[in-house]
This record gives structure tokens, C-alpha cells and sequence, in this order.
């Protein structure tokens, strides 16, 4: 168990829908990472917040957006949903969000769009 | 830009024989950090080693060793005396961490490993 927590553990939904995924980080960690691994892109980086502020910004859709919350638990919202956006969501923490700490990875939550 | 590639995507090999995985990186930047991860059939994640390119000692954990060559760009991983709980899918992956807001991970696509009984 790596401490992060990831809800739902899965969706479905339908086409043009809207989720919210959820994490909460590891106990002391101010740093969360949105990942996505779908099996045409593999595993992808989306975004970073770091203590409530975003960090950095990968291949993220503009229908996708996230936030940190001053709990530091991070949502992430995938909205107007296709049949591409299916995949599994990791969403993973470090402790200062520098490139040296180790990530540590919730369970991820495996989204289906039909 | 950074990028990692793992050439194998699938291996098999027999309970008990050794198994090497390898990874080739690239990057611009002289500090760095390469990582190892592991994911089983359940799906989740699991860290197992961090490296800093300034550190080229190998590394020895129980069965599992990692090989580090900045000359070679290569990071691989050896597991001894394979088992079948080793039977997953192992990414390679890279951080460019001199740079702020340069943390993220860049993943390999991932070989995936059966051990055979």
C-alpha cells in the first residue's frame, strides 16, 4: 500500500458526460501528479500541483482540468467525455514535488467511456 | 526533450533463470534521475529504485540488481533466479529535476515479464 488513495476505483460512463476523479496524497506530501495510461499513449504525465498551485502541465486536454485543494487531496474533472478518454488514471504524490523524490502511486481509477 | 525507451516489449523466461531489462534514455540536462516501477497484473504502480546521474555505482537489492551507464545512456535492471510473482509489466522511467517544473515522469512503454513455472 503506497499511502495515496484514489476514488472511484472504477467508472463508466457515457459519451459527452462529465467525472470527477479524486486522490488524496500520502501523509506529508505537498506535491500530486495526475498520470494517464491508455493503451495507444501508454503512461502519460498530465499535471502537477505542488501546495495548492500548479506546477506543471503535460498532455492535458483542455475538457480535463484539475486542482489542489488547501487539504492538499487533488480532484481531477474530465469533462464532454469520448470514447478516447477511456483509460486508467493514476494519480501519484512525492513529498517536495522535486525531480529526486520518488512518486509514490495511488491504485488508479479505471475510467470507461461508452 | 526527454525520452526513454525499453526495445523489449515482452520476455519470457523459466522460474529460476535470470532476466535483464533493459533501458535506454535520453536527455539534455546533466542532473537527472532515473526510476524503475513495477506493475502487476493488479494494476498499481510500485516504486522500486531511484538513481541520480551523478551516482553510477550499481545497485543490489535481494534478487533484483540495476546496471547504471551514463557512457551507454542505459539503466538496466536484473532480476536473479526469476519467480513467478516477478510476472509483470516493468517501466523504466526518467525525471529531469534540475528545472522547475520539470518533475514529471517520462515513462518507457514497459516490458512485460512472465516467469514461466
Amino acid at each position: 500500500d503506497s499511502g495515496v488513495t484514489q476514488t472511484p476505483k472504477h467508472l463508466i460512463t457515457a459519451t459527452g458526460q462529465r467525472v470527477t476523479l479524486r486522490c488524496s496524497p500520502r501523509s506529508g506530501d505537498l506535491s500530486v501528479y495526475w498520470y494517464q495510461q491508455s493503451l495507444d499513449q501508454g503512461l502519460q504525465f498530465l499535471i502537477q500541483y505542488y501546495n495548492g498551485e500548479e506546477r506543471a502541465k503535460g498532455n492535458i486536454l483542455e475538457r480535463f482540468s484539475a486542482q489542489q485543494f488547501p487539504d492538499l487531496h487533488s480532484e481531477l474533472n474530465l469533462s464532454s467525455l469520448e470514447l478516447g478518454d477511456s483509460a486508467l488514471y493514476f494519480c501519484a504524490s512525492s513529498v517536495e514535488g522535486e525531480g529526486r523524490d520518488e512518486q509514490y502511486f495511488g491504485p488508479g481509477t479505471r475510467l470507461t467511456v461508452t | 526533450a526527454q525520452k526513454v525507451t525499453q526495445a523489449q516489449t515482452e520476455i519470457s523466461v523459466v522460474e529460476k533463470e535470470d532476466v535483464t531489462l533493459d533501458c535506454v534514455y535520453e536527455t539534455r540536462d546533466t542532473t537527472y534521475y532515473l526510476f524503475w516501477y513495477k506493475q502487476p497484473p493488479s494494476g498499481e504502480l510500485v516504486f522500486l529504485i531511484r538513481r541520480n546521474s551523478f551516482d553510477e555505482q550499481n545497485e543490489i537489492s535481494g534478487r533484483y540488481s540495476w546496471n547504471f551507464q551514463k557512457s551507454t545512456s542505459s539503466f538496466n535492471f536484473t532480476i536473479t533466479a526469476s519467480q513467478v510473482v516477478d510476472s509483470a509489466v516493468y517501466f523504466c522511467a526518467l525525471s529531469e529535476g534540475a528545472n522547475f517544473g520539470n518533475e514529471k515522469l517520462t515513462f518507457g512503454t514497459g516490458t512485460r515479464l512472465t516467469i514461466i513455472p
